[in-house]
């Protein structure tokens, strides 16, 4: 079955220090993912995506994610968190041919210390 | 140009009443999806519409729910005989084309007492 995993359901770091959410999934093929950020009482923003190419990927605010095939991870990675970060992050897979179908995984909740 | 317009961002509905939530896609936009989250759960697929069509309703329940995009005005997803189980925040997302970028919106939470 298709699922996304992500293993943390809430993770605390102090600001100005890394981060790293984790994501793993079960798909048949590969395909796109993406990280999604919710603020409190907001929609989804998207961070970043991957569909082919370099597997290290860039996206908004200072994000970077990589995708490993033979780990099926996609974990995302931000050098220096700010207090501004503080939010609920979802990773998402989506289908080459139906991408709008996302599945994605229970969100990991980020807090920052001061 | 305003994002995806979702109203209203709160509701309460006593069981068996009927919710309706209303959602303006970005303005171009004429794919229309729909996707519910529940408490501590990730959003799950519902429904895809473009105008007057619906394309995969595979994630919708097979009773009390319906949606729509007509052809004029915001596509609109109905609860009938709303449940406590329906009670959920239900996000809608718009796109130019069937596989590019989805912006969502900020979601309705609908509560059922």
């Amino acid at each position: 079955a298709q699922s996304v995993t992500q293993p943390d359901i809430h993770i605390t770091v102090s600001e100005g220090a890394s981060l790293e959410l984790r994501c793993n999934y079960s798909y048949g093929a590969t395909p796109y993912l993406f990280w999604y950020v919710q603020s409190p009482g907001q929609g989804l923003q998207l961070l970043l995506k991957y569909f082919s190419g370099d597997t290290l990927v860039q996206g908004i605010k200072g994000f970077e994610a990589e995708f490993k095939r033979s780990q099926s991870s996609f974990n995302l990675r931000k050098p220096s968190v700010h207090w501004s970060d503080a939010a609920e992050y979802f990773c998402a897979v989506g289908a080459r041919d139906s991408s709008y179908k996302l599945i994605f995984g229970s969100g990991t909740r980020l807090l920052v210390r001061p | 140009n305003a994002g995806v317009m979702q109203n209203p961002r709160h509701l309460v509905r006593r069981r068996g009443q009927e919710a309706r939530l209303r959602c303006s896609p970005m303005k171009g936009h004429s794919h229309v999806y729909w996707y519910r989250q529940l408490p501590e759960e990730g959003l799950k697929f519902m429904v895809y519409l473009q105008k007057e069509n619906i394309i995969d309703e595979s994630g919708m329940p097979k009773e009390r729910f319906s949606a729509e995009f007509p052809k004029e005005g915001p596509s609109i997803l109905r609860i009938q005989q709303v449940v406590r189980g329906d009670s959920a925040a239900y996000f809608c997302a718009s796109s130019l084309g069937k596989n590019t970028e989805a912006f969502f919106g900020q979601g309705t939470r609908l509560t059922v007492v």
